[in-house]
């Protein structure tokens, strides 16, 4: 059975930072492009980033370019995303997600989500 | 990145069909095929109902299914059921690599 849990979210000041982690197990995370996706309460999904297998491309969204990196680690089969500067408005549930095999855009499997808080 | 346009809302009785648009332009919807729709009951985790455009995930219903025409998707579901009820987003791939998803779709099943 596919599982993503992403872990690493909480309480983070503006300017702050913070790292967040997914574990994938159930298939061979080496093989698949994944995604992080956020959603702000009560709002609509935005995607924020990707990265293809072996880490060497990968992709961000206009709003965090230059603040958040990508990183995956296979032999740990964990996808990370690094989260500086923080700011109020990055507030949001982060999924972590796995390109579909067929189509490496889409996403087939998503985690729970952990909560991003940025506030002071 | 703009998001890609979606209604608000809609709403439909048990046994019919809707359908929701998603409208971007020539460099996102319109340039490829490339469109993904998902499916969001409150509190849980996106499902992925549609990929590239037309094809179903194995498991989803083939009461669901997808369309495009020039910088416009759609999604429709046949043979409304209540647990169609939930929020649907679309998104589509853009040029530069990156993705962009729609406002998100209230579905309403009366």
């Amino acid at each position: 059975e596919v599982q993503l849990a992403e872990s690493g979210g909480g309480l983070v000041q503006p300017g702050g930072s913070l790292r967040l982690s997914c574990a994938a197990s159930g298939f061979t995370f080496s093989i698949y492009w994944m995604h992080w996706v956020r959603q702000a309460p009560g709002k609509g999904l935005v995607w924020v980033s990707r990265i293809n297998t072996d880490g060497s491309t990968t992709s961000y969204a206009d709003s965090v370019k230059g603040r958040f990196t990508i990183s995956r680690d296979n032999a740990k089969n964990t996808l990370y995303l690094q989260m500086n500067s923080l700011r109020a408005e990055d507030t949001a549930l982060y999924y972590c997600a796995r390109g579909s095999y067929s189509s490496s855009w889409s996403q087939d499997y998503w985690g729970q989500g952990t909560l991003v808080t940025v506030s002071s | 990145q703009s998001a890609l346009t979606q209604p608000a809302s809609v709403s439909g009785s048990p046994g019919q069909s809707i359908t929701i648009s998603c409208t971007g332009t020539s460099s996102d919807v319109g340039g490829y095929n490339y469109v993904s729709w998902y499916q969001q009951h409150p509190g849980k985790a996106p499902k992925l109902m549609i990929y590239d455009v037309t094809y179903r995930p194995s498991g989803v219903s083939n009461r669901f299914s997808g369309s495009k025409s020039g910088n416009t998707a759609s999604l429709t579901i046949s043979g409304l059921q209540a647990e169609d009820e939930a929020d649907y987003y679309c998104s589509s791939y853009k040029s530069s690599s990156i993705v962009v998803f729609g406002g998100g779709t209230k579905l309403t099943v009366l």
